[in-house]
C-alpha cells in the first residue's frame, strides 16, 4: 500500500545535538512537507519542496534544514540552533490534478532531555 | 502566516447527536479548503477538499459546507458515535504549495 513512513517515533535530544527525522513515500508524489504542532496550535510548515534538488524555507525555518536528494526522501534535521525543539513533527506529501490533497505520516515526537 | 481559527476548541457530545463546528479563514486568495480527520496515534486523514462558494461535501454521517465570501466552512457529524472521537483540523490553500492550519476542533463522542 502506498503511503508515508516517518522515524524514529519517539526522539529523544541531547541539548547542543543535531538530529535528523526521516520521511519516506512511495506515492510519487512530487511535493513534500515538514510540519511542526505544538499544544493548543495548528501545524505550522517548516520546509517544503515542490520536486528534487529543490526546497523552500515554511514560516518557522530557523535552526532546522532540510534535503531532497530522492523524489521519495525528505529528511529534516533539527540543529543546536532551534532554541526550543521538542515538539511533534509531522511530515507530508501531495500529488497534483486528481491526486491532489495532502497524505501525512504519522509523526515524530522529539524531547529534548 | 495566515489566520485559520477553528472553534470551538473543544466539545463533549452524547452519542446518538448531532453536532457542528466551524473553521474561519481569509477570504481573499482563496483556491481551497481541506477537512482532515486526526485520530489519535493514527495519521491526518483527508476528509474533504472543498473549491467553490457554496459546495456541500459528504462522506457518510459527516458533510461539510464552504462559504468562500464570508470566509467560513462548517462540519457537521449526524448521528455521532464513538468512532467519530478525534481532532478535525482545517486547512485554508491560497494554491501557492502551502496549507495554513487551525489548531483543530476536538470531539469526544460519550457512549
Amino acid at each position: 500500500d502506498g503511503g508515508i513512513t516517518q522515524s524514529p517515533k519517539y526522539l529523544f535530544r541531547k541539548e547542543g545535538q543535531n538530529v535528523t527525522l526521516s520521511c519516506e513515500q512511495n506515492l510519487n508524489h512530487d511535493a513534500m512537507y515538514w510540519y511542526r504542532q505544538d499544544p493548543g496550535q495548528g501545524l505550522r510548515l517548516i520546509y517544503y519542496s515542490q520536486i528534487v534538488n529543490d526546497f523552500q524555507k515554511g514560516d518557522i525555518a530557523e535552526g532546522y534544514s532540510v534535503s531532497r536528494e530522492k523524489k521519495e526522501s525528505f529528511p529534516l534535521t533539527v540543529t543546536s540552533a532551534q532554541k526550543n525543539p521538542t515538539a511533534f513533527y509531522l511530515c507530508a506529501s501531495t500529488g497534483e490534478g486528481e491526486n491532489y490533497g495532502y497524505t501525512f505520516g504519522s509523526g515524530t515526537r522529539l524531547t529534548v532531555v | 502566516i495566515l489566520n485559520v481559527e477553528q472553534s470551538p476548541q473543544s466539545l463533549h457530545v452524547q452519542e446518538g447527536d448531532s453536532t457542528n463546528f466551524t473553521c474561519s479563514f481569509p477570504s481573499s486568495n482563496f483556491y481551497a479548503l481541506h477537512w482532515y480527520r486526526w485520530e489519535t496515534a493514527k495519521s491526518p486523514e483527508a476528509l474533504f477538499v472543498m473549491t467553490l462558494n457554496g459546495d456541500e461535501k459528504k462522506k457518510g454521517r459527516i458533510s461539510a459546507t464552504l462559504n468562500t465570501k464570508e470566509g467560513y466552512s462548517y462540519l457537521y457529524i449526524k448521528g455521532s458515535q464513538p468512532e467519530d472521537s478525534a481532532t478535525y483540523l482545517c486547512a485554508f490553500d491560497p494554491n501557492d504549495y502551502k496549507l495554513s492550519f487551525g489548531a483543530g476542533t476536538t470531539v469526544t463522542v460519550r457512549a
